[in-house]
């Protein structure tokens, strides 16, 4: 156990919906990742938060937005469903700092399928 | 980040020692070697990092090349638990609070 929860575990929605996936990060851990992992594009980073700002952007669509609140857990929103989203959402934490050795604690994550 | 190259897939035969090989020919240097792993319908875990030395934990054992354009993770006695997506990948310094850039890495099946 990671110590990062990530709720629902499954979600099946369909096209053109909007779904919010919810992150509870390590106790104390500041900084929240969220990847995706689709079959074809294989684990990508998509955004970060540290301490309820925005840190870093990946390959994050504008159809998807998060944001993390104060007490420190992450919802990642996305809209406008589309097949494609079909994927494993993970979250992410890790500690405060910026030493070279902070590994990242990962959720079990949230298997979205769009029909 | 600099990019690393590892093999699709790997097969080893439980409790025999596994070598996972990672090449990054254009690592600089000051960049570390970290090692996560993936095993099935889980998030990554991280194993391992290093510099320039070996390392040695629980989980594995990392040996560094000593020009350090290569690596290998080393799992002395794999077991079924083992069987996993192994990933390479290289962090700068200072970038602890940074994203990971995942690869393809390497799966791991082990056979009993």
């Amino acid at each position: 156990d990671s110590g990062v929860t990530q709720t629902p575990k499954h979600l099946i929605t369909a096209t053109g919906q909007r779904v919010t996936l919810r992150c509870s990060p390590r106790s104390g851990d500041l900084s929240v990742y969220w990847y995706q992992q689709s079959l074809d594009q294989g684990l990508q980073f998509l955004i970060q938060y540290y301490n309820g700002e925005e840190r870093a952007k990946g390959n994050i669509l504008e159809r998807f937005s998060a944001q993390q609140f104060p007490d420190l857990h992450s919802e990642l929103n996305l809209s406008s469903l589309e097949l494609g989203d079909s994927a494993l959402y993970f979250c992410a934490s890790s500690p405060v700092g910026t030493f070279y050795d902070n590994e990242q604690f990962f959720g079990p994550g949230t298997r979205l399928t769009v029909l | 980040d600099a990019k690393t190259t590892q093999p699709n897939s790997m097969e080893s035969n439980e409790e025999e020692p596994v070598h996972l090989p990672c090449n990054h020919s254009t690592i600089s240097g000051t960049d570390y070697i970290h090692w996560y792993r993936q095993l099935p319908s889980q998030g990554p875990e991280y194993v391992i990092h290093g510099l320039t030395s070996n390392v040695n934990n629980r989980m594995a054992s990392l040996a560094i090349a000593e020009d350090r354009k290569s690596s290998t993770l080393i799992l002395h006695r794999a077991t079924l638990r083992d069987a996993a997506v192994y990933y390479c990948i290289l962090r700068v310094p200072n970038s602890g609070n940074t994203p990971l850039v995942f690869g393809k890495g390497t799966r791991l099946s082990v056979i009993a």
